[in-house]
């Protein structure tokens, strides 16, 4: 069974940097692309960006000069960084597993993380 | 960017009721339109993926349609556990964008 469970601090300063973990168990990084949503409060969902099966990036366009995502194989974890925040970047973080679906010719995000609230604030 | 426009926002329905919910892009996006259900405090669960295609797991009664620019999610008997919130999703390109959400509630 895939689980993803994000983890990190759940308050950061504004200007700092926001950074989070997502801890994947049950599948291999190289079979997926693995993403980053986010859903500030009462809101709807925002794509963030996501990191593919061969290890490159690519990011929201509004989020670009701020965001970066990498991974760490060796401990099947998947990490978020965003730099200067503020209040804005108040949300519920979710890392998600994005799957190619053979025959639609398309992809969707088919197993999600529990998401983590992180609070921007002074 | 493709904006994705959900209708309506929200929507009141009984159980055993049919419903349909609307989502329109921007632009043409062929069949690469995704439908997520998501319960107060979790995350999105995918229902529908491109466009007509059902999740594994998924029950039956739900049902998506459309090509290009308009596509529909229809419940053919809403029961209690579908009400919630559902978004659709574009995967033509990235940003990789959702519709604002239509809430559907008990009436």
């Amino acid at each position: 069974q895939v689980q993803l469970q994000e983890s990190g601090p759940g308050l950061v300063k504004p200007s700092e940097t926001l950074s989070l973990t997502c801890t994947v168990s049950g599948a291999s990084f190289s079979d997926y692309f693995w993403s980053w949503i986010r859903q500030p409060p009462g809101k709807g969902l925002e794509w963030v960006g996501y990191l593919s099966s061969i290890g490159s990036t690519t990011y929201n366009p509004s989020l670009m000069s701020r965001v970066s995502i990498s991974t760490d194989t060796s401990r099947s974890q998947l990490s978020l960084r965003l730099n200067s925040v503020t209040a804005a970047d108040t949300a519920v973080y979710y890392c998600a597993r994005g799957a190619w679906l053979v025959g639609a010719g398309t992809s969707a995000f088919d197993v999600w993380g529990q998401g983590t609230m992180v609070t921007v604030s002074s | 960017d493709i904006q994705m426009t959900q209708s309506p926002s929200s929507l009141s329905a009984s159980v055993g009721d049919r419903v349909t919910i609307t989502c329109r892009a921007s632009q043409s996006i062929s069949t690469y339109l995704n439908w997520y259900q998501q319960k107060p405090g979790k995350a999105p669960n995918l229902l529908i993926y491109a466009a007509s295609s059902l999740q594994s797991g998924v029950p039956s009664r739900f049902s998506g349609s459309g090509s290009g620019t308009d596509f529909t999610l229809t419940i053919s008997s809403l029961q209690p556990e579908d009400f919630a919130i559902y978004y659709c999703q574009h995967s033509a390109r990235t940003p990789y964008t959702f519709g604002q959400g239509t809430e559907l509630e008990l009436k």
